[in-house]
């Protein structure tokens, strides 16, 4: 089966800059890749997410990157901010999503004041 | 529109004893999805379904973890009898085809502890 592995397990950059959270899959039969955040105690939130079809997309602040060949892709967060706290997690799926998700161990982010 | 239900949010229970969980979906998600996350790791798949049919439950525990969606609506879970290692969290989920993509959706989970 399919398996995610997430790089780095914490992360901790101060407010403004940039972080960059990795992963790579192993099955290439995976085309649906999102990113999920969630804050303590919550559920996990869709923030993005990326079709093998398309190498990159963007939305406000965050862009996803996705090298197929490689078989992994990238979670960017641009200007960061107090919010942006949280512990992230990717997962890929078959079936352009339709399938269950398989997720990697999670990202904690700090943003330092 | 409405979120993914879960009921109870919290449980406590002793070791060999039994649990249930249910799940409403989103209105009109015909895939229903229960995962468990185990303090500090991501969700992992235990079962879905695609209407009242099983899809996937290759990582479900069988001989202790059953879950029926008998109208193709609302899904239980249940857990018979419990061990130390199920305290987690379990999430249910919800996707549909939007746009000819699909996005999954989490309920706000419950958490189980057992003792």
């Amino acid at each position: 089966g399919e398996n995610v592995e997430q790089h780095p397990s914490t992360l901790s950059v101060q407010e403004g800059d940039s972080a960059v959270i990795k992963c790579t899959y192993s099955d290439s039969a995976s085309n649906y890749f999102p990113w999920y955040k969630q804050e303590l105690g919550k559920r996990p939130q869709l923030i993005i997410d990326i079709r093998s079809n398309v190498g990159e997309k963007k939305d406000q602040r965050i862009a996803v990157t996705l090298n197929k060949t490689a078989k992994h892709f990238s979670l960017h967060i641009t200007e960061t901010q107090p919010e942006d706290s949280a512990v992230y997690f990717c997962a890929a799926s078959r079936r352009g999503g339709a399938d269950g998700l398989t997720f990697g161990k999670g990202t904690h982010l700090i943003i330092q004041p | 529109e409405a979120g993914v239900a879960q009921s109870p949010r919290y449980k406590i229970i002793e070791k060999r004893q039994s649990v249930a969980f249910w799940c409403n979906p989103i209105s009109g998600h015909a895939t229903l999805y229960w995962y468990q996350q185990i303090l500090g790791q991501g969700p992992k798949l235990l079962i879905q379904f695609q209407n009242n049919g099983v899809v996937d439950d290759s990582q479900l525990p069988k001989d202790r973890f059953s879950a029926e969606r008998l109208k193709g609506v609302d899904s239980t879970l249940k857990i018979q009898p419990a061990k130390l290692e199920d305290s987690a969290v379990y999430l249910c989920a919800s996707s549909s085809l939007r746009g000819g993509l699909w996005e999954q959706y989490f309920g706000p989970g419950t958490r189980l502890t057992v003792t």
